[in-house]
């Protein structure tokens, strides 16, 4: 088990810039989590794949952000057109649908990509 | 919609008890959760409810009342490491996406 992996760990750019972050979950989840995160705020709910199928986006989602998981395994959030109120910490996650109980519910984050946009 | 409600910040001494309390309103309530983040670092799972009652994992145990609407995280033995940001969460509906309170900080002291 080698964990969630999010890369970059940093990216700063120019407001109006293109970004792209991207998540490789534990290799068994088949469920992936996008998260924002903002100083002094919990975690807030992006987006979410099982497998490769997005079956759910938050409204914080403008139509600027655009995620997918295109073979069901690592997944790609891109930004565009980005703005400094886009600067925030952004989280992935991973769980495992296929076990139910008490494990359903336990999502593994990775470390995140930090976006400053100046 | 759903909201959670904890306390900002805790402060405690090395070798105490603390107990975080945290408040929900949300519909088709499914789990609730509790993840400890250090600064600059990743949410790291500690706990889940989906029952009333206790668990118990370590230094660490979490209750739920769903009755209640209300859980909390208890932390025992504290040392200077569990100083960190505390989050409570809900699952609710699919029971996939979490909903995060706006943390606890616990500074823990000597």
């Amino acid at each position: 088990d080698t964990g969630v992996s999010q890369d970059p760990r940093h990216k700063i750019t120019k407001r109006g810039q293109n970004v792209t972050f991207r998540c490789d979950p534990i290799s068994e989840h088949n469920r992936l989590y996008w998260y924002r995160q903002t100083l002094g705020q919990g975690p807030e709910f992006l987006t979410y794949f099982q497998n490769e199928a997005q079956l759910e986006k938050s409204r914080l989602l403008s139509d600027r952000f655009s995620a997918e998981r295109p073979k069901g395994s690592f997944s790609t959030l891109e930004i565009q057109r980005t703005e400094q109120g886009d600067s925030a910490m952004y989280l992935c996650a991973s769980s495992s649908s296929g076990t139910g109980g008490r494990t359903k519910n336990i999502q593994y984050f990775g470390a995140g990509t930090r976006l400053s946009v100046l | 919609g759903q909201s959670l409600e904890q306390p900002s910040e805790v402060t405690a001494v090395e070798g105490a008890i603390v107990q975080i309390n945290c408040t929900y309103q949300t519909s088709g309530f499914y789990g609730l959760s509790w993840y400890q983040q250090h600064d600059g670092g990743a949410p790291t799972f500690l706990s889940y409810n989906a029952l009333d009652g206790l668990e118990e994992t370590g230094r660490f145990s979490s209750f739920l009342s769903r009755s209640d609407s209300y859980g909390y995280l208890l932390l025992q033995e504290l040392q200077m490491k569990d100083s960190a940001s505390y989050f409570c969460a809900v699952s609710a509906g699919t029971a996939s996406k979490l909903t995060f309170g706006t943390g606890t900080r616990l500074q823990v002291t000597l």
